[in-house]
């Protein structure tokens, strides 16, 4: 079965951090790129980060960038997505996705695989 | 950074009604290049991921009912729903991947009347 599985989210104060974990099976993990999307409570989609198949292309929203860090081992079919300095507003369910490959190998850019989501609060 | 809106915010339909949810971009999302839009709608139900519904604006994910279709090119896009079901009741969101940041429309939820 191809799946993505979360882990790492918990309680974390102000200005602490976290280590999230997304683990793959089922696929070939070495050929996909992967994006990270959080939901905070009760809100719509925000996009975070994305990282190549190689790991050696990254992007950032604006609002993680400079805090967050994304790293992938292929030989562990893992990405990581470091967290430093949260804030409240980090709040949220942090999923990863892989980037969908059409027929021929052509990138799609949508996201057709997700994780169930590692809950993420930040609090004091 | 493209700014996706959703119209409308959430939406009432009978059972055997069609839905329809409109999305616009503040610019083209159409690559040139292969004359692909990078437009994608998801599903989400309660407690659940999202579900790739559309991608490429118009073409179906695999195994999604034929009930589902995407429209649309350049900046404006429709997701319809032409006989719902009520397994259909979710938010449902428009993404675009033309550029980074990629940028989500703010949801539509749809409901039964």
């Amino acid at each position: 079965e191809v799946q993505l599985v979360e882990s790492g989210g918990g309680l974390v104060q102000p200005g602490g951090s976290l280590r999230l974990s997304c683990a793959a099976s089922g696929f070939t993990f070495s050929h996909y790129e992967i994006k990270w999307v959080r939901q905070a409570p009760g809100k719509g989609l925000e996009w975070l980060s994305y990282i190549s198949s190689s790991g050696s292309s990254i992007y950032f929203a604006d609002s993680v960038k400079g805090r967050f860090t994304i790293s992938r081992d292929n030989a562990k079919n893992s990405v990581f997505l470091q967290m430093n300095n949260l804030r409240a507003e980090d709040t949220a369910v942090y999923y990863c996705a892989r980037v969908m490959i059409a027929s021929g190998e052509v990138i799609v850019g949508a996201l057709d695989v997700w994780g169930q989501g590692a809950m993420v609060t930040v609090s004091s | 950074d493209i700014v996706m809106t959703q119209s409308p915010n959430s939406l009432a339909v009978s059972l055997g009604e069609r839905a329809t949810i409109n999305c616009r971009s503040s610019q083209s999302v159409l690559f040139d290049s292969n004359n692909k839009n990078y437009l994608a709608w998801y599903q989400q139900r309660p407690g659940q991921p999202p579900k790739l519904l559309i991608y490429w604006a118009s073409t179906r994910a695999s195994g999604v009912p034929d009930r589902f279709s995407g429209s649309g090119s350049g900046t404006d896009f429709t997701l319809t729903i032409s006989s719902l079901q009520a397994e259909d009741v979710a938010v449902y969101y428009c993404q675009q991947q033309y550029s980074t940041p990629e940028t989500f429309g703010g949801g539509t939820k749809v409901e039964l009347e």
